[in-house]
């Protein structure tokens, strides 16, 4: 069966530090995946999403940035955190095309 | 941007009552999911109905679609206090990632 891992769970940076969040997935190959960012008491938001290694597309221009360097890492990085950079941070995967996302348990990042 | 948006934005209703969800959305889509957060975690997939779909039923839960619209429900019969979550609607356009609402959090009153 398919899993997907972030890590770490929770995490806490100063302003202006550097960022690695990691995702992989397990017992599936050439997945799509994504990263959303959740703040307090809202919905999710798309930030990036790849449909494969080495491709990247970026939906909102931010401090962020992410990488595919293998089939099912995905990561999100950032050179120097602000404080609007906290949030909830998740990751997901999808077979094909269309269908249903699975959800990794999350990042929560706070940025002081 | 956000692009599905539930009412009510909390609910709270006696276990064993029915709780609906409505979730209205702007543009065309493929698709229209619906996932549930439980406090502090991730998100979990729980139905999908399909653009040319107009009712779909999965356990206790049944969603509708009106693409004239643009809108969804999400009804949950009989609740439980394990119900007791933030339910969000997401669009799918495309290949690339959906589109969430700002979500419903529902209590389940013991």
């Amino acid at each position: 069966s398919q899993t997907i891992h972030q890590w770490p769970a929770t995490l806490v940076q100063p302003v202006g530090s550097p960022l690695s969040l990691e995702c992989t997935v397990e017992g599936t190959s050439n997945p799509n995946l994504y990263w959303y960012r959740q703040a307090a008491g809202r919905g999710l938001q798309l930030l990036f999403y790849s449909v494969g290694i080495g491709q990247i597309s970026s939906e909102v221009p931010q401090n962020l940035s992410a990488s595919r360097p293998q089939d099912r890492q995905f990561i999100l990085s950032s050179k120097k955190l602000l404080l609007s950079d906290s949030g909830f941070y998740l990751c997901a995967w999808r077979p094909g095309l269309d269908g249903e996302q699975y959800f990794g348990p999350g990042t929560r990042l706070t940025v002081t | 941007s956000q692009q599905g948006e539930e009412d009510p934005q909390a609910l709270s209703i006696q276990e064993g009552e029915n709780a609906t969800m409505n979730c209205s959305y702007k543009t065309s889509i493929n698709n229209l999911q619906w996932y549930r957060q439980n406090s502090g975690r991730g998100l979990v997939h729980l139905i999908l109905i399909r653009s040319n779909e107009r009712e779909k039923h999965s356990g206790r839960l049944r969603v509708t679609l009106d693409t004239s619209k643009k809108s969804s429900s999400l009804l949950i019969t009989a609740s439980r206090a394990a119900d007791t979550a933030s339910y969000f609607c997401a669009t799918a356009g495309g290949a690339d990632g959906l589109t969430f609402g700002k979500g419903t959090h529902l209590i389940i009153q013991p």
